[in-house]
């Protein structure tokens, strides 16, 4: 069983701070991760992916990957009111994709 | 808008009705991806298709399940005899050929079984 495992939250921040989110995963053969933002009511839509092991930075965003703990994670730097949503990780095993259950993120103006 | 469009947005239907929904990926992407996501949960991989060949189908997958991609552009999901277990939202993705499968997700259709 292919699982991508995330703690479902709620997290709260205050604006401005740093939101960590964690994700691991289960299959070692698990090649690519990404990460989606869905907010309520809405469709997931992608924020990065990382597929190396080490950091990726874009804007506000830095995921990191390791590979040799199963463990991918995703910082957002400046936390803004809008980034206030569910956070998905995912992984890929060839054509298949699996998600985590969502971590739920409120950022307090 | 992702250039992803799936019709109808809601479906209400009474338990053993048949039901069908569509998804219109963005043009230029040949992989096609169908979901289903309750409540508190993230989305759950159904099924994927590259151009018109159905390549993978999760093994929970129930036999009133069918999916079709035509001519390798939209693509129909079915569910014949519904439960109210089948109640979700059903998304479509497409993507890109190439290494990372960078998904776009439709706004989903609502299924609510009575």
């Amino acid at each position: 069983q292919k699982e991508v495992e995330q703690n479902s939250g709620p997290l709260s921040v205050p604006e401005g701070a740093i939101a960590s989110l964690n994700c691991t995963y289960s299959d070692r053969g698990s090649q690519s991760f990404f990460w989606y933002r869905q907010y309520s009511g809405k469709s997931p839509e992608l924020i990065m992916f990382i597929y190396s092991n080490g950091d990726k930075e874009d804007g506000r965003f830095t995921a990191q990957l390791n590979k040799a703990s199963q463990y991918v994670s995703l910082l957002i730097r400046d936390s803004q009111p809008s980034d206030s949503a569910t956070y998905l990780c995912a992984g890929n095993t060839g054509n298949q994709f699996y998600f985590g259950t969502g971590t739920s993120l409120t950022v307090i103006p | 808008d992702t250039g992803v469009s799936q019709d109808p947005r809601h479906k209400i239907t009474k338990r053993g009705q048949n039901v069908t929904f569509r998804c219109d990926p963005i043009s230029e992407h040949n992989r096609l991806y169908w979901y289903r996501q309750t409540l508190g949960q993230g989305p759950e991989f159904l099924t994927y298709f590259q151009n018109e060949a159905q390549l993978e189908k999760s093994r929970l997958l129930s036999d009133r399940f069918s999916a079709e991609r035509p001519k390798g552009s939209f693509s129909t999901l079915e569910i014949q005899r519904t439960e109210q277990g089948d109640s979700a939202m059903y998304l479509c993705a497409s993507a890109q050929g190439g290494d990372y499968s960078i998904q776009y997700f439709g706004a989903g259709t609502r299924l609510s079984v009575l």
